[in-house]
């Protein structure tokens, strides 16, 4: 079993549409958890970066996680077409980034006009 | 304020050959990570540079090395490279006490 599942989808949203991308892990030590957007061919860009539980807003993304339920989640609201992408969650043990981020393999999202 | 570049952005290599790759941190970042994205995957861990020495590694083989130098940038070396080394190698820079890590465009190995 790998310590970071996320489903690679694709998943398919209208313009306008709220969006819930989700990820499972079982290592309970992981403290921090971040959401990143990958375009085709590009680099990760990093969009959300949490401590612990609870929830964190930026705009249109909002980003919860459970650590209860060793369960992790980004919001998008009113989505864009340029929204379509591949969000991939990561997470780690401690603050300090000599600990590796584990990744998801990624979900694709597209947002049709 | 210049991010994570990184060279070169394309490469072919054929079996047993060696390749470099070369990443320049985002400007006042100290620490480097190397990571390789396979097709349809999530990136791995190979290993991160902080002061010049390598601080902890992930489940690569010897054959992946690297080197980080006094301007902070950072070189990544895989030597006899195999079909299976064909991916996305992504650098990605942060500062030492923080886990936000800032990724390049990152460098496309294609193996023959």
């Amino acid at each position: 079993q790998k310590e970071v599942e996320q489903d690679p989808g694709p998943l398919s949203v209208p313009e306008g549409a709220i969006v819930s991308l989700n990820c499972t892990y079982s290592n309970s030590a992981f403290q921090y958890f971040m959401w990143y957007r990958q375009y085709s061919r590009k680099g990760p860009e990093l969009l959300m970066y949490t401590y612990s539980s609870g929830n964190k807003e930026d705009g249109r993304f909002t980003a919860q996680v459970d650590k209860s339920s060793k369960y992790i989640s980004l919001f998008i609201r009113d989505s864009q077409p340029s929204d379509s992408a591949t969000y991939l969650c990561a997470m780690s043990e401690t603050s300090n980034s000599g600990y590796a981020l584990n990744f998801g393999k990624g979900t694709s999202l597209l947002v049709t006009p | 304020d210049a991010g994570v570049t990184q060279s070169p952005t394309h490469l072919i290599k054929t079996r047993g050959q060696q390749v470099t790759l070369r990443c320049s941190p985002k400007s006042g970042h100290d620490t480097v990570s190397w990571y390789q994205q396979a097709l349809g995957q999530g990136p791995q861990f190979i290993f991160q540079y902080y002061e010049e020495e390598e601080r902890q590694r992930g489940n690569f083989p010897d054959r992946f090395s690297g080197h980080q130098f006094p301007n902070y940038s950072s070189e990544l070396n895989v030597n006899a490279l195999l079909l299976g080394d064909s991916a996305l190698y992504l650098c990605a820079s942060s500062l030492v006490h923080s886990g936000e890590l800032f990724f390049g465009e990152g460098s496309r190995l294609t193996v023959l």
